[in-house]
């Protein structure tokens, strides 16, 4: 079981649009539609923003839209706000009850 | 929308066991739906997935983990804990516990996570 990849920065200014990449496999990325995404503020638990690949909880805003190709997810974040400066991490289910996450990126907004 | 929070010693010493609760409100951890589960962070890493409890006691380990790891709940006192036993500096790391739901694999509700560390 391996990490999902992501980069470990990006970077936008307010308004403009970011995508961050989450590579996997065909173990989980690959045969699943369970990628899920979460931001962390410094100090703070994560917080859910995306599920199934491309589904928003309520509450979390329009602006974080999720889309998959093969083996890579992609979390794109538009009209980026200050309040986006975050870590944001992709999960992925593996099977056989088991799930596995990427290392994590770093967004800062310029 | 669940509340959990972490519980346990910040520090453990090298080859013993580090054992950590999370007590949950605002649902039970005996209901059906849900499964419970232990997540952590080494200090500028990213994030590890321990395993995971359903309320029937089944629990799922992280294959790399799973000789070392148990993850059980205490139905009487709504809580759910890790055990974590041989510990190295490498298991050093902030000890998250979250909830989520079978068969969509999210984690929907997390604590604010609690620091353990290894020391020598």
């Amino acid at each position: 079981q391996s990490a999902l990849t992501q980069p470990a920065s990006v970077s936008g200014s307010p308004g403009q649009s970011i995508t961050i990449s989450c590579t996997g496999s065909s173990s989980d990325i690959g045969s699943y539609n369970l990628v899920s995404w979460y931001q962390r503020h410094p100090g703070k638990a994560p917080k859910l923003i995306l599920y199934g690949d491309t589904q928003r909880p309520s509450g979390v805003s329009r602006r974080f839209s999720g889309s998959k190709s093969a083996y890579t997810a992609s979390l794109t974040i538009s009209g980026l706000q200050a309040e986006d400066e975050a870590e944001y991490y992709c999960c992925s289910y593996a099977g056989s009850a088991t799930v596995v996450f990427g290392g994590g990126t770093k967004l800062t907004v310029l | 929308q669940l509340q959990l929070r972490e519980s346990g010693p910040g520090v453990v010493k090298a080859s013993q066991t580090l054992s950590l609760t999370c007590t949950v409100s605002g649902g039970s951890v005996s209901s059906g739906g849900y499964f419970w589960s232990w997540i952590r962070q080494h200090p500028g890493k990213g994030l590890e997935w321990l395993g995971y409890i359903y309320y029937t006691e089944t629990a799922y380990y992280n294959p790399s983990l799973k000789s070392r790891v148990t993850i059980s709940l205490d139905t009487s006192r709504n809580q759910f804990s890790l055990r974590l036993t041989s510990v190295t500096a490498a298991d050093t790391a902030v000890y998250y516990c979250a909830s989520g739901f079978p068969g969509v694999e999210y984690f929907q509700d997390w604590g604010q996570g609690t620091l353990v560390t290894v020391s020598s």
